[in-house]
Protein backbone atom coordinates (compact mmCIF):
# COMPACT_ATOMS: atom_id res chain seq x y z
CA UNK A 1 0.00 0.00 0.00
CA UNK A 2 1.08 3.49 -0.83
CA UNK A 3 1.34 6.10 1.77
CA UNK A 4 3.14 8.34 3.86
CA UNK A 5 5.19 6.81 6.75
CA UNK A 6 6.12 8.67 10.06
CA UNK A 7 8.18 7.06 12.67
CA UNK A 8 8.20 7.20 15.67
CA UNK A 9 4.91 7.50 16.41
CA UNK A 10 5.59 8.67 20.20
CA UNK A 11 9.06 10.40 21.02
CA UNK A 12 10.68 11.64 24.15
CA UNK A 13 13.24 13.82 24.58
CA UNK A 14 15.35 16.00 27.20
CA UNK A 15 15.30 19.56 27.17
CA UNK A 16 18.45 20.98 24.82
CA UNK A 17 18.86 17.81 22.89
CA UNK A 18 18.31 17.95 18.81
CA UNK A 19 15.81 15.36 17.63
CA UNK A 20 14.94 14.23 14.16
CA UNK A 21 11.62 13.33 12.91
CA UNK A 22 11.65 10.70 9.77
CA UNK A 23 8.94 11.00 6.86
CA UNK A 24 8.85 8.63 3.89
CA UNK A 25 6.77 8.49 1.41
CA UNK A 26 6.40 6.00 -1.33
CA UNK A 27 3.30 7.63 -3.27
CA UNK A 28 6.35 9.11 -5.86
CA UNK A 29 4.98 12.66 -4.73
CA UNK A 30 7.21 15.68 -5.69
CA UNK A 31 6.14 18.10 -2.94
CA UNK A 32 6.42 17.53 0.98
CA UNK A 33 5.45 19.44 4.05
CA UNK A 34 6.00 19.54 7.33
CA UNK A 35 3.52 21.05 9.96
CA UNK A 36 3.10 21.59 13.83
CA UNK A 37 -0.60 20.94 15.45
CA UNK A 38 -1.26 22.16 18.88
CA UNK A 39 -4.63 22.46 20.08
CA UNK A 40 -7.00 25.11 19.31
CA UNK A 41 -3.77 26.42 16.58
CA UNK A 42 -4.26 24.33 13.79
CA UNK A 43 -1.88 23.52 11.75
CA UNK A 44 0.87 25.55 10.82
CA UNK A 45 3.45 25.15 8.47
CA UNK A 46 7.27 24.80 9.41
CA UNK A 47 8.97 23.87 6.21
CA UNK A 48 8.32 22.65 2.61
CA UNK A 49 10.04 21.09 -0.20
CA UNK A 50 8.80 21.28 -3.98
CA UNK A 51 11.65 19.07 -5.46
CA UNK A 52 14.73 17.26 -3.96
CA UNK A 53 17.34 19.46 -2.96
CA UNK A 54 15.06 22.38 -2.57
CA UNK A 55 12.94 23.89 0.05
CA UNK A 56 11.38 26.75 2.22
CA UNK A 57 10.69 27.83 5.07
CA UNK A 58 7.30 28.25 6.41
CA UNK A 59 5.70 30.17 9.05
CA UNK A 60 7.27 28.70 12.14
CA UNK A 61 10.80 27.53 10.87
CA UNK A 62 12.54 29.15 13.23
CA UNK A 63 14.45 26.33 15.90
CA UNK A 64 13.95 23.50 13.32
CA UNK A 65 15.82 22.54 9.84
CA UNK A 66 14.98 19.92 7.09
CA UNK A 67 17.14 18.32 4.17
CA UNK A 68 15.43 16.57 1.07
CA UNK A 69 18.16 14.63 -0.37
CA UNK A 70 15.75 12.13 -1.67
CA UNK A 71 12.29 12.17 -3.15
CA UNK A 72 10.89 9.96 -0.96
CA UNK A 73 11.94 10.70 2.52
CA UNK A 74 12.01 14.27 4.33
CA UNK A 75 13.83 14.20 7.78
CA UNK A 76 12.43 17.42 10.42
CA UNK A 77 15.61 18.16 12.79
CA UNK A 78 14.43 20.21 15.69
CA UNK A 79 17.16 21.69 17.37
CA UNK A 80 17.81 22.88 20.82
CA UNK A 81 17.01 26.61 19.70
CA UNK A 82 13.05 25.47 19.33
CA UNK A 83 11.75 26.87 22.40
CA UNK A 84 8.30 25.41 23.00
CA UNK A 85 9.00 21.82 20.99
CA UNK A 86 6.84 19.69 22.52
CA UNK A 87 3.60 19.19 19.66
CA UNK A 88 1.79 16.72 17.26
CA UNK A 89 4.23 17.17 13.95
CA UNK A 90 2.44 16.31 10.53
CA UNK A 91 3.97 15.10 7.58
CA UNK A 92 2.28 15.77 4.60
CA UNK A 93 2.77 15.48 0.54
CA UNK A 94 1.30 16.45 -3.01
CA UNK A 95 2.06 14.73 -6.08
CA UNK A 96 2.98 17.52 -8.23
CA UNK A 97 3.24 21.47 -7.41
CA UNK A 98 0.11 22.27 -5.28
CA UNK A 99 -1.17 24.52 -7.93
CA UNK A 100 -2.16 21.27 -10.23
CA UNK A 101 -5.51 20.73 -8.31
CA UNK A 102 -3.74 18.43 -5.77
CA UNK A 103 -4.84 17.81 -2.57
CA UNK A 104 -2.20 17.33 0.50
CA UNK A 105 -1.95 13.78 1.89
CA UNK A 106 -0.87 13.15 5.75
CA UNK A 107 1.15 10.83 7.00
CA UNK A 108 0.07 9.57 10.96
CA UNK A 109 2.11 12.33 12.86
CA UNK A 110 4.40 12.24 15.58
CA UNK A 111 4.00 12.97 19.02
CA UNK A 112 7.37 14.67 20.30
CA UNK A 113 7.58 15.41 24.09
CA UNK A 114 10.52 16.84 25.53
CA UNK A 115 10.85 16.67 29.20
CA UNK B 1 -1.47 37.89 6.05
CA UNK B 2 -3.47 35.32 4.64
CA UNK B 3 -6.03 33.64 6.69
CA UNK B 4 -8.34 31.20 7.13
CA UNK B 5 -10.74 31.48 9.94
CA UNK B 6 -13.19 28.76 11.61
CA UNK B 7 -15.40 30.63 13.89
CA UNK B 8 -17.01 27.54 15.74
CA UNK B 9 -14.20 26.10 17.80
CA UNK B 10 -16.41 23.31 19.68
CA UNK B 11 -19.49 21.94 18.45
CA UNK B 12 -21.61 19.36 20.04
CA UNK B 13 -24.85 17.93 18.73
CA UNK B 14 -27.43 14.58 19.27
CA UNK B 15 -27.52 12.43 16.77
CA UNK B 16 -29.26 13.32 13.54
CA UNK B 17 -29.06 17.00 13.94
CA UNK B 18 -28.17 19.24 10.80
CA UNK B 19 -24.52 20.20 11.26
CA UNK B 20 -22.79 23.48 9.28
CA UNK B 21 -19.59 24.34 9.71
CA UNK B 22 -17.98 27.84 9.25
CA UNK B 23 -14.92 28.28 6.79
CA UNK B 24 -14.37 31.93 5.77
CA UNK B 25 -10.41 32.90 4.46
CA UNK B 26 -9.16 36.07 3.53
CA UNK B 27 -7.20 35.68 -0.06
CA UNK B 28 -8.96 37.59 -2.70
CA UNK B 29 -6.94 35.46 -5.88
CA UNK B 30 -8.48 32.23 -7.17
CA UNK B 31 -8.32 29.66 -4.61
CA UNK B 32 -8.59 26.04 -3.80
CA UNK B 33 -10.55 24.86 -0.77
CA UNK B 34 -10.28 21.66 1.02
CA UNK B 35 -12.22 20.28 4.20
CA UNK B 36 -10.05 17.73 6.11
CA UNK B 37 -11.33 15.58 8.99
CA UNK B 38 -9.13 13.96 11.52
CA UNK B 39 -11.24 11.01 13.34
CA UNK B 40 -9.38 10.13 17.08
CA UNK B 41 -6.38 8.80 16.52
CA UNK B 42 -6.30 8.47 12.68
CA UNK B 43 -4.20 10.45 9.79
CA UNK B 44 -6.10 13.54 8.62
CA UNK B 45 -7.98 12.90 5.50
CA UNK B 46 -9.50 14.40 2.86
CA UNK B 47 -13.40 15.30 2.98
CA UNK B 48 -14.18 17.24 0.10
CA UNK B 49 -12.57 19.72 -2.38
CA UNK B 50 -13.45 22.41 -4.68
CA UNK B 51 -11.22 23.74 -7.74
CA UNK B 52 -13.61 25.30 -10.27
CA UNK B 53 -17.25 24.65 -11.09
CA UNK B 54 -20.49 23.95 -9.75
CA UNK B 55 -19.63 25.80 -5.96
CA UNK B 56 -21.76 22.84 -4.05
CA UNK B 57 -19.19 20.08 -3.71
CA UNK B 58 -20.28 16.72 -2.30
CA UNK B 59 -17.76 14.58 0.07
CA UNK B 60 -17.53 11.32 1.19
CA UNK B 61 -20.18 10.52 4.43
CA UNK B 62 -22.88 12.55 3.22
CA UNK B 63 -21.01 15.79 3.77
CA UNK B 64 -21.20 18.64 1.35
CA UNK B 65 -19.84 22.47 1.05
CA UNK B 66 -20.88 25.66 -0.41
CA UNK B 67 -18.34 27.56 -1.79
CA UNK B 68 -19.87 31.47 -2.01
CA UNK B 69 -17.28 33.41 -3.51
CA UNK B 70 -18.75 37.00 -2.46
CA UNK B 71 -18.56 36.01 1.24
CA UNK B 72 -14.79 34.53 1.02
CA UNK B 73 -16.65 31.46 2.66
CA UNK B 74 -16.94 27.75 2.08
CA UNK B 75 -18.95 26.04 4.58
CA UNK B 76 -19.50 22.47 5.58
CA UNK B 77 -22.81 20.89 6.18
CA UNK B 78 -24.31 17.47 6.40
CA UNK B 79 -28.17 17.51 7.42
CA UNK B 80 -27.88 14.63 9.62
CA UNK B 81 -24.75 13.82 12.13
CA UNK B 82 -24.16 10.19 13.26
CA UNK B 83 -22.25 9.53 16.17
CA UNK B 84 -19.27 8.47 13.91
CA UNK B 85 -18.66 11.92 12.71
CA UNK B 86 -17.29 12.89 16.36
CA UNK B 87 -14.07 14.29 14.72
CA UNK B 88 -12.02 17.26 14.18
CA UNK B 89 -12.64 19.23 10.80
CA UNK B 90 -10.25 21.47 9.47
CA UNK B 91 -10.81 24.29 6.21
CA UNK B 92 -7.60 24.85 4.17
CA UNK B 93 -7.02 26.77 1.50
CA UNK B 94 -4.33 26.70 -1.20
CA UNK B 95 -3.76 29.57 -3.89
CA UNK B 96 -4.40 28.86 -7.51
CA UNK B 97 -0.66 30.07 -8.09
CA UNK B 98 1.04 29.60 -4.32
CA UNK B 99 2.65 26.20 -3.09
CA UNK B 100 1.28 26.85 0.33
CA UNK B 101 -1.68 25.34 1.99
CA UNK B 102 -2.93 27.79 4.65
CA UNK B 103 -5.16 25.63 7.73
CA UNK B 104 -7.99 26.73 9.88
CA UNK B 105 -7.85 26.61 13.52
CA UNK B 106 -10.29 23.40 13.64
CA UNK B 107 -13.63 22.55 14.66
CA UNK B 108 -13.89 20.08 17.33
CA UNK B 109 -17.00 18.36 16.54
CA UNK B 110 -18.77 15.94 19.40
CA UNK B 111 -21.96 13.88 18.96
CA UNK B 112 -24.10 12.52 21.45
CA UNK B 113 -26.06 9.36 20.56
Amino acid sequence: DGGITQSPKYLFRKEGQNVTLSCEQNLNHDAMYWYRQDPGQGLRLIYYSQIVNDFQKGDIAEGYSVSREKKESFPLTVTSAQKNPTAFYLCASTPDRPSSYNEQFFGPGTRLTVL
Amino acid sequence: AQSVSQHNHHVILSEAASLELGCNYSYGGTVNLFWYVQYPGQHLQLLLKYFSGDPLVKGIKGFEAEFIKSKFSFNLRKPSVQWSDTAEYFCAVNLNTGNQFYFGTGTSLTVIP
